[in-house]
């Protein structure tokens, strides 16, 4: 199976300064013939599912905020918040979709600080 | 719009057997591939397999395999999760959810990234 690596596990920053999560791939999710990165970024809030953030890698889904940006290839990849807001406390995950098991992060928790 | 709508709660006993479900609507069901994810008290998210319900083609990660069954009846729509005797430790929130599918021309192609997702089973299993 693919395993992936986020870091750090959880994180507070305070509201309008950036917060960063890391992922890292124990393979290359980057698909040479179409050049794209088979990797998405779900945000989690409690008693709620997973909601996509990003996907190949830093195309934002329709209706996500600005702030919110995917970066990265190959086997390291980031999910940026530019200027946390409040109603961004919730669990992070990465997922890849190039092999299968289809695999998820251990998850980042993001706190206000 | 575009929906999963997953069956209740459920509180069952080790040993007993439990089938739940997943109706999708507003998007043609048999073309999308359905995955389910665990997600068990407090922790992460946990992909246990994925069905194609046109040809009812089915893929479980090995940490699944013999341990669920997973199904898709495309005449209503419906994916389900099934388990033959439960364990303590299958209980757990679970959440189907719908891959994507990228269309170009007369061209098109299923990723599996998952949008949307049900709103979750919450099964316990409990003496």
């Amino acid at each position: 199976d693919v395993v992936m690596t986020q870091s750090p596990d959880s994180l507070a920053v305070s509201l309008g300064e950036r917060a960063t999560i890391n992922c890292k791939s124990s393979q290359s999710l980057l698909y040479t013939s179409n050049n794209k990165n088979y990797l998405a970024w779900y945000q989690q809030k409690p008693g709620q599912p997973p909601k996509v953030l990003t996907y190949w890698a830093s195309t934002r889904e329709s209706g996500v905020p600005d702030r919110f940006s995917g970066s990265g290839s190959g086997t390291d990849f980031t999910l940026t918040i530019s200027s946390l807001q409040a109603e961004d406390v919730a669990v992070y995950y990465c997922q890849q979709y190039y092999f299968t098991p289809y695999t998820f992060g251990q998850g980042t928790k993001l706190e206000i600080k | 719009e575009v929906q999963l709508v997953q069956s209740g709660a459920e509180v069952k006993k080790p040993g007993e057997s439990l089938k739940i479900s997943c109706q999708g609507s507003g998007y043609r069901f048999s073309t999308y591939w359905i995955a389910w994810v665990r997600q068990m008290p407090g922790k992460g998210l946990e992909w246990m397999g994925i069905i194609y319900p046109a040809d009812s083609d089915t893929r479980y990660s090995p940490s699944f395999e013999g341990q669920v069954t997973i199904s898709a009846d495309k005449s209503t729509s419906t994916a389900y999760l099934q388990w033959r005797s439960l364990k303590a430790s299958d209980t757990g929130m679970y959440y189907c959810a719908r891959g994507v599918l990228s269309c170009s021309g007369n061209e098109c192609y299923s990723y599996n990234w998952f949008d949307p997702w049900g709103q979750g089973t919450l099964v316990t299993v409990s003496s």
